[in-house]
């Protein structure tokens, strides 16, 4: 069964300081991994995705996440961050499917929250 | 272009009553997925339906149900409702295995 680990429960950074968000999976074959941003109220919104190709991908709102399979992560990064940033975070996996994309059946992790100091 | 819209908002509930939450998808998506997030934890998938059938299921007991309707809209149905059962309930809708999209969610709570 696959399985995603997001070790860092809450990280606390200053506003314009770097960020690096940590996720690791387990599964047999190389997943389709995802992360995702919620803010209180609201619904997850897609930052990025990952299914092949180059292994650093870029999102929206300046995301970009890196994946290294020989250490089964898939962390995700900003070089600065911004007060609108503060949400959680939520990294997922899904298998792939012979068409080449996902099933739409997502594993996810259990979440960072992320607080923005001024 | 409407979202993915889910009604209600909140809803209380007491043990072992029955709740119904609906879940509009987006324009021309014909796949509903529903996870359950409890306090704290990251979503659980619990099914998904492609053109009203189910396709696949989570971990979840039978007494969680689903249907979907020929306008792609959805319900999750749970029966004998326990206090573990307070969560948000979020549906996502998608265009097969293309992107999905999630609505607000609904906040159950399970007194």
């Amino acid at each position: 069964a696959q399985s995603v680990t997001q070790p860092d429960i809450h990280i606390t950074v200053s506003e314009g300081a770097s960020l690096e968000l940590r996720c690791n999976y387990s599964y047999g074959a190389t997943p389709y991994l995802f992360w995702y941003v919620q803010s209180p109220g609201q619904g997850l919104q897609l930052l990025l995705k990952y299914f092949s190709g180059d292994t650093l991908v870029q999102g929206i709102k300046g995301f970009e996440a890196e994946f290294k399979r020989s250490q089964s992560s898939f962390n995700l990064r900003k070089p600065s961050v911004h007060w609108s940033d503060a949400a959680e975070y939520f990294c997922a996996v899904d298998q792939p499917n012979a068409g080449g994309t996902s099933y739409g059946k997502l594993t996810f992790g259990q979440g960072t929250i992320l607080t923005v100091h001024p | 272009e409407t979202g993915v819209t889910q009604s209600p908002t909140h809803l209380i509930k007491t043990r072992g009553q029955q709740v119904t939450l609906r879940c509009s998808s987006q324009s021309g998506h014909n796949t509903v997925s529903w996870y359950q997030q409890a306090l704290g934890q990251g979503p659980q998938f619990i099914f998904q339906y492609y053109r009203e059938e189910e396709n696949g299921r989570g971990n979840f007991p039978p007494r969680f149900s689903g249907l979907q309707f020929p306008n792609y809209s959805s319900e999750l149905n749970v029966n004998a409702l326990e206090l573990d059962d307070s969560a948000l309930y979020l549906c996502a809708s998608s265009d097969r295995y293309n992107e999905q999209f999630f609505g607000p969610g609904t906040r159950l709570t399970v007194l």
